[in-house]
């Protein structure tokens, strides 16, 4: 079935960078965006940005500009997310989710999810 | 934060109705862009429930139902059943902050 797999759990210092990665399955890899979300724990959802896996066209939320960077490898059907001078608040599990490349983005939602991946930023 | 009001929680014993409401500001529902829901079980990912206002996913059963008017939008469930135990998310697109925005979220309990 179409399904979002992605990396195991995560355990980084504080000022290290984390790649989180997200392999899908079961349909044509380009013809949907692949958003990163991330929730805190006990916490809700947050939007951090969206790769469009045709040209590597990105948009990011501004509270990341400058610390994340999302690539694809459309040859495996693979995303990746970087996270750049990680903090303790970036503990956080961090979810993959697909979206329609014919949906605008002031209209997407997520239809698929990748099972999320816990990054937790200790000393 | 969260720009979206959800309550952080309802209950409602087997069978009843319970509503969630989700409110936001002229900044994102009230510009008149759509809202969708999410259901999330403990330690799972959340799955797709309602989109564009009040459509429902094929396998969502039609307990669910989804509205949007003015600045807030709202999630019925109707015949509540122990398995809609969960935490419910709203998310929608806000054109200040020009992303997709969720809402604080809220967990329901079946008595």
């Amino acid at each position: 079935q179409v399904q979002l797999v992605q990396s195991g759990a995560e355990v980084k210092k504080p000022g290290a960078s984390v790649r989180v990665s997200c392999k899908a399955s079961e349909y044509t890899f380009t013809d949907n965006y692949i958003h990163w979300v991330r929730q805190a724990p006990g916490q809700g959802l947050e939007w951090m940005g969206r790769i469009n896996p045709n040209n590597d066209g990105t948009n990011y939320a501004q509270k990341f500009q400058g610390r994340v960077t999302m690539t694809c490898d459309t040859s495996i059907s693979a995303a990746y997310m970087d996270l750049s001078r990680l903090r303790s608040d970036d503990t956080a599990i961090y979810y993959c989710a697909r979206s329609s490349l014919l949906v605008p983005a002031t209209m997407t939602y997520y239809d698929v999810w990748g099972q999320g991946t816990l990054v937790t930023v200790s000393s | 934060q969260s720009v979206l009001t959800q309550p952080p929680s309802v209950s409602g014993a087997p069978g009843q109705r319970v509503t969630i409401s989700c409110t936001g500001s002229r900044s994102n529902i009230g510009a008149g862009y759509d809202v969708h829901w999410y259901q999330q079980v403990p330690g799972a990912a959340p799955k797709l429930l309602i989109f564009d206002n009040s459509n429902r996913p094929s396998g969502v059963p039609d307990r669910f139902s989804g509205s949007k008017s003015g600045t807030s939008a709202s999630l019925a469930i109707t015949g509540l059943q122990a398995e809609d135990e969960a935490d419910y998310f709203c998310q929608s697109y806000d054109t200040s902050l020009s992303a997709s925005v969720f809402g604080t979220g809220t967990t329901v309990t079946v008595l």
